[in-house]
């Protein structure tokens, strides 16, 4: 069971808003910047969103980020068939002194 | 371009030690900004961190895996290694390693390498 809680899967259909929550802690996402990664089946992730709602250069700005306390979210607006992908939350926890990740969400673009 | 890889071998037996290798290039591990991490999933599961080395050979490593877990640094071949001792079919995962920003984001993923733990 992951430290950060994500839903499993989420859908939507093309030109959609869709958003992926990630639920922690005070010591985790209520302390510490939230990143979120995309990966594609069989390859890494990829960077998408860091300290919180920063976009990494490339990333197209249809991606947004968001944190609120302890929970922090993705927004994916104008979705598009090549966004299906699995998404990661991630932090540092200081009660842990690690990192820690979310279950991930499988993104379907129906 | 930062760019990692991990090597090493993709099978291991029960019991035994894994051991891998990153290689990084167009980036120097000596970077004081930089933790050089080991991460790894399971397949059709999800991600989790294993633990990080600094250039000074300082370590922090997660408390589950703590009593099996040795990482160590190179700084004159820009590589940094994971070792995991007494596997189990468990084990049995991609593993990536990836460049941290201190404690705020992995920017730099390596390709991964499955491991396989049997018999």
């Amino acid at each position: 069971q992951s430290v950060l809680t994500q839903p499993p899967s989420a859908s939507a259909t093309p030109g959609q808003r869709v958003t992926i929550s990630c639920s922690g802690s005070s010591s985790s996402i209520g302390s510490n910047p939230v990143s979120w990664y995309q990966q594609f089946p069989g390859t890494a992730p990829k960077l998408l969103m860091y300290n919180d709602n920063q976009r990494p250069s490339g990333v197209p700005d249809r991606f947004s980020g968001s944190k609120s306390g302890t929970s922090a979210s993705l927004a994916i607006s104008g979705l598009q068939s090549e966004d299906e992908a699995d998404y990661y939350c991630a932090t540092w926890d200081d009660s842990l002194n690690g990192w820690v990740f979310g279950g991930g969400t499988k993104l379907t673009v129906l | 371009q930062v760019q990692l890889q991990e090597s090493g071998p993709g099978l291991v037996k029960p019991s035994e030690t894994l051991s891998l290798t990153c290689t990084v290039s167009g980036g120097s591990v000596s970077s004081g900004s930089d933790y050089w991490n080991w991460i790894r999933q399971p397949p059709g599961k999800g991600l989790e961190w294993i633990g990080y080395i600094y250039y000074s050979g300082r370590t922090n490593y997660n408390s589950s895996l703590k009593s099996r877990v040795t990482m160590s640094i190179d700084t004159s071949k820009n590589q940094f290694s994971l070792r995991l001792s007494s596997v189990t079919a468990a084990d049995t995962a991609v593993y990536y390693c990836a460049r941290a920003q201190g404690i705020e984001y992995f920017h730099h993923w390596g390709q991964g390498t499955l491991v396989s733990v049997s018999s």
